[in-house]
């Protein structure tokens, strides 16, 4: 079956950075673009940014350029994403989603979802 | 401040139909298709209607989508305990070259 397995929670001090890993099983890993979607205690849905597993390209939310970094191994189907400059307000549950077709922007499989908390 | 607009939380009988409702504008909702998640408690989101009104497989007729202008609204009918959850929208905003999403709505059946 289609699954997308993220890798285990962080703890992180202010400034430092995290990487978070995305193992897709059961489907053809370049043929959907994969997101990355946040989303702090008690708050909504956050869209960070997706990549093109095919090529590699990207495309960032305004919010997060210049500190995440979204790429792909392409041989063992895993995406990743590299979030720089941890913050308090980065504490969060980060979830990375298969997109539907084509970068149609709808989420039709979740990862398991990896907990990251920043704290000094 | 989320780019859409949704109810902080809706309610309605066991049995009974709740519609929740989506608000953009023409950056987004207005020329763009719209997604609703369902989020149970502790879990991912789960996609329940893809190109405003479409069903993924798997998701009962019971649950349904539709867009007109720049809202977006999703319907329950025969509402069951298990549809307690958040619920969100989200689409394409071509302003902010982003997928955006509402802030989500907490649905209680009474």
């Amino acid at each position: 079956q289609v699954q997308l397995v993220q890798s285990g929670a962080e703890v992180k001090k202010p400034g430092a950075s995290v990487k978070v890993s995305c193992k897709a099983s059961g489907y053809t890993f370049t043929g959907y673009y994969m997101h990355w979607v946040r989303q702090a205690p008690g708050q909504g849905l956050e869209w960070m940014g997706w990549i093109n597993p095919n090529s590699g390209g990207t495309n960032y939310a305004q919010k997060f350029q210049g500190r995440v970094t979204v790429t792909r191994d392409t041989s063992i189907s895993t995406a990743y994403m590299d979030l720089s400059g941890l913050r308090s307000d980065d504490t969060a549950v980060y979830y990375c989603a298969r997109d539907l077709s084509g970068g149609s922007t709808h989420m039709d499989v979740w990862g398991t979802g990896t907990t990251v908390s920043v704290s000094s | 401040q989320s780019v859409l607009t949704q109810p902080p939380s809706v309610s309605a009988a066991s049995g009974q139909k709740v519609t929740v409702s989506c608000s953009g504008s023409s950056s987004n909702i207005g020329n763009n298709y719209v997604s609703w998640y369902q989020q149970l408690p502790g879990t991912a989101p789960k996609l329940l209607i893809y190109d405003s009104d479409k069903r993924p497989s798997g998701i009962p007729d019971r649950f349904s989508g539709s867009k007109s202008g720049t809202s977006a609204t999703l319907g329950i009918t025969r509402l069951q305990t298990g549809d307690e959850a958040d619920y969100y929208c989200g689409t394409w905003d071509n302003s902010l070259s982003s997928v955006v999403f509402g802030g989500g709505t907490k649905l209680t059946v009474l």
